[in-house]
């Protein structure tokens, strides 16, 4: 069955490292995003890719970054971790053209606790 | 900007219960309305996605409405189970790419026996 996974699970760092998190899929999805998750928010879009090459920043992107290689993979690097950084991460995906009609539905990874120290 | 406001913020109810969450919108212009569940520690996935046209959707117990006019969509759930303890989300829609969604912070439920 296809799916979107993420690696790690959880992950402890220090401030100011660098931390890369990975997220892959299988669906064959044109569309990749990711997503940070703290109490008292709802999801915030951090970057998001179209395909391959493409990406775009969203609405909390300062500190992250993003590189689209190849349609399965789009890993988020955090350049210099902050304490600030510490929450849930989520990678998604989502099939068809992302303007579409009905706004294609995006299938979620299981998350990613970063906690940085 | 953008808004999406859910209440309540949490809910506890006693299984077999049926129970409503709300959303409220300020998103302009709207595409569509997407309820998630998000189970502890998993990521949200879709129940339901109500268009501009749709009044009412259902998938099993869970029943969404939406009115376009006073931009409010609503989620009934009808006797309650013990695994519908979740955050749902309300996820609206704006014309056009990925950040034209706007996510609502989430209703937590907790059904209790």
């Amino acid at each position: 069955d296809a799916e979107i996974t993420q690696s790690p699970r959880h992950k402890i760092t220090e401030t100011g490292r660098q931390v890369t998190l990975a997220c892959h899929q299988t669906w064959n999805h044109n569309n990749m995003f990711w997503y940070r998750q703290d109490l008292g928010h709802g999801l915030r879009l951090i970057h998001y890719s179209y395909g391959v090459q493409d990406t775009n920043k969203g609405e909390v992107s300062d500190g992250y970054s993003v590189s689209r290689s190849n349609t399965e993979d789009l890993p988020l690097t955090l350049e210099s971790a902050a304490s600030s950084q510490t929450s849930v991460y989520f990678c998604a995906s989502s099939g068809g053209l992302a303007g579409g009609p009905l706004g294609n539905e995006q299938f979620f990874g299981p998350g990613t606790r970063l906690t940085v120290l | 900007k953008n808004q999406v406001e859910q209440s309540p913020q949490s809910l506890i109810i006693l299984e077999g219960k049926n129970c409503t969450l709300q959303c409220n919108y300020t998103v302009s212009p709207f595409s569509n309305l997407r309820w998630y569940k998000q189970d502890t520690g998993r990521g949200p996935v879709s129940l339901t996605i109500m268009t501009f046209s749709e009044n009412t959707k259902s998938n099993g117990r869970y029943t969404a409405t939406l009115d376009a006019d006073t931009k409010q969509s609503s989620l009934h759930i009808t006797a309650s189970q013990l695994s519908d303890s979740a955050s749902y989300i309300c996820v609206v829609r704006a014309g056009g790419g990925a950040d034209g969604l706007t996510f609502g912070k989430g209703t937590h439920l907790i059904i209790q026996p």
